[in-house]
C-alpha cells in the first residue's frame, strides 16, 4: 500500500530555509486526483496546515505562511517537497506530509507520514 | 488561537458516550465539510470522520460525526481505554483565498 516518509535536516539555523522531502512509495504521486499537503505541529500544541499541491499542479497555502512557503512535486522521484524560508524558532515543529485522496473530500487527510522533527536554532 | 474552537479536554468512563464540540463560522464549518482526526500519543493523526459524518473503512461505528450550522460534534459511544487521545476537527475556510483550518484539539481522558 501507499506509504509516505518525510526526510530532511533536523536542525536549521534562524533566517535560513527549511527544506523537507516527502517520499511516496507503493504508488505514483501523479496518479488519480489527490492533494498532497504539509502540516506541522509544535511540541505539545495543535496542528497547523501549511499548504498543498494537487496532482494537477495547483497550490494553496496558509495565508499566514504564504510569503515564505513553496510546495512542489518531483514526479520523477515520486516526492513532494516543502521549502520554508526565513525560519525562526516559531517554526520548530514536527512536520507531516499527508494525502487527501477521497473523492469529494478534498481535505480528508487519509494517509500521513510518520513526521519529521525540525528544530530552528543557532 | 485556532480558527475552530474545541474544548481543551473531555473525559469519560469506559462504556460511556462522550461528545466533543467544534465551533467555527460561516466561512469554514458553515460552508464546508468537517473532518475529525484522532492522534494517539507519539503518532501521526488518523482520519476518523470525513464529509461531516462519513467513516473511512476500518473506523469503528462507535465514532460518529454531525454538523449543524457553524458547529460540529464528534461522538464516541462505548468508550474504551484505547480511545484516550487528542482529537482535532478541521475544515476548509473560504476566506483569504481558501485554506484548511484546524481546531486546537481536545484531549480525551478515559477515567
Amino acid at each position: 500500500q501507499v506509504q509516505l516518509q518525510e526526510s530532511g535536516p533536523g536542525l536549521v539555523k534562524p533566517s535560513e530555509t527549511l527544506s523537507l522531502t516527502c517520499s511516496v512509495s507503493g504508488g505514483s504521486i501523479s496518479s488519480g486526483s489527490c492533494y498532497w499537503s504539509w502540516i506541522r505541529q509544535p511540541a505539545g500544541k495543535g496542528l497547523e496546515w501549511i499548504g498543498r499541491m494537487h496532482t494537477s499542479g495547483s497550490t494553496n497555502y496558509n495565508p499566514s505562511l504564504k510569503s515564505r512557503v513553496t510546495i512542489s512535486v518531483d514526479t520523477s522521484k515520486n516526492q513532494i517537497s516543502l521549502k520554508l524560508s526565513s525560519v525562526t524558532a516559531a517554526d520548530t515543529a514536527m512536520y507531516y506530509c499527508a494525502r487527501a485522496a477521497i473523492l469529494g473530500a478534498n481535505n480528508a487527510f487519509d494517509l500521513w507520514g510518520q513526521g519529521t522533527m525540525v528544530t530552528v536554532s543557532s | 488561537q485556532s480558527v475552530l474552537t474545541q474544548p481543551p479536554s473531555a473525559s469519560g468512563t469506559p462504556g460511556q458516550r462522550v461528545t466533543i464540540s467544534c465551533s467555527g463560522s460561516y466561512s469554514n464549518i458553515g460552508s464546508n465539510n468537517v473532518y475529525w482526526y484522532q492522534q494517539l500519543p507519539g503518532t501521526a493523526p488518523k482520519l476518523l470522520i470525513y464529509r461531516n459524518d462519513q467513516r473511512p473503512s476500518g473506523v469503528p461505528d462507535r465514532f460518529s460525526g454531525s454538523k449543524s450550522g457553524t458547529s460540529a460534534s464528534l461522538a464516541i459511544s462505548g468508550l474504551r481505554s484505547e480511545d484516550e487521545a487528542d482529537y482535532y476537527c478541521a475544515a476548509w475556510d473560504d476566506s483569504l483565498g481558501g485554506h484548511v483550518v484546524f481546531g486546537g484539539g481536545t484531549k480525551l481522558t478515559v477515567l
